[in-house]
């Protein structure tokens, strides 16, 4: 069964950092992309990161510069290192694997580790 | 304010049939295909439909989906109490060097 656990969520500062990690199970992690998608308190579910098997990493403009996707495929763990932290990026944070054979959509979800961001 | 628009709630009483829209743009739904999840509070959200209309398998059968131009629906019959949950929409929007694009999701409640 496919799995995702996320760990390195927790209380930091404004202007701080945290690193995310995700540690994937139950399926070959090397072969899709995988994300990071945020849900701040009260509100809905936003994409944060992508990154293709590659390495290749996709932002939206929101964390563009702040935010930096990364994986390890041969410990099949995926990364987001969170720099400048602000009140706005508190929220739960879920490792999400993409799709594959013409499933183009999140198919997979971790738990959620989160984030508070507080002085 | 998210790129897709949903209404914030919906309503049902069990056996009822309760349909979701969500509403895009010509840069994500009007080329790109809709994905759908339910999200229950405090658990991991679970992909229902991709592609518009293709169920993962483990959706019964009472989920379907549509699309037509820059809108898509989610239609949820017979309706029971376990659907009460939170659903968003999601499209591949291909403005801004693209990016995934979510709904603000629809409070479904079964009366």
């Amino acid at each position: 069964e496919a799995q995702l656990v996320e760990s390195g969520g927790g209380l930091v500062q404004p202007g701080g950092s945290l690193r995310l990690s995700c540690v994937a199970s139950g399926f070959n992690f090397r072969r899709h992309d995988m994300h990071w998608v945020r849900q701040r308190p009260g509100k809905g579910l936003e994409w944060v990161s992508g990154v293709s098997p590659g390495g290749d990493p996709h932002y939206p403009d929101a964390v563009k510069g702040r935010f930096t996707i990364s994986r390890q495929n041969a410990k099949n763990s995926l990364f987001l290192q969170m720099n400048s932290l602000s009140a706005g990026d508190t929220a739960v944070y879920y490792c999400v694997k993409e799709g594959s054979y013409g499933v183009w959509a999140f198919d997979i979800w971790g738990q959620g580790t989160v984030v508070t961001v507080s002085p | 304010q998210s790129v897709l628009t949903q209404p914030p709630s919906a309503s049902g009483t069990p056996g009822q049939t309760v349909i979701i829209s969500c509403s895009g743009s010509s840069s994500n739904i009007g080329v790109n295909t809709v994905n759908w999840y339910q999200h229950l509070p405090g658990t991991a959200p679970q992909l229902l439909m991709y592609s518009n209309n293709q169920r993962p398998s483990g959706v019964p059968d009472r989920f379907s989906g549509s699309k037509s131009g820059t809108s898509a629906s989610l239609a949820i019959s017979g309706l029971q109490s376990e659907d009460e949950a939170d659903y968003y929409c999601a499209a591949w929007d291909d403005s801004l060097n693209g990016h995934w694009v979510f709904g603000g999701g629809t409070k479904l409640s079964v009366l």
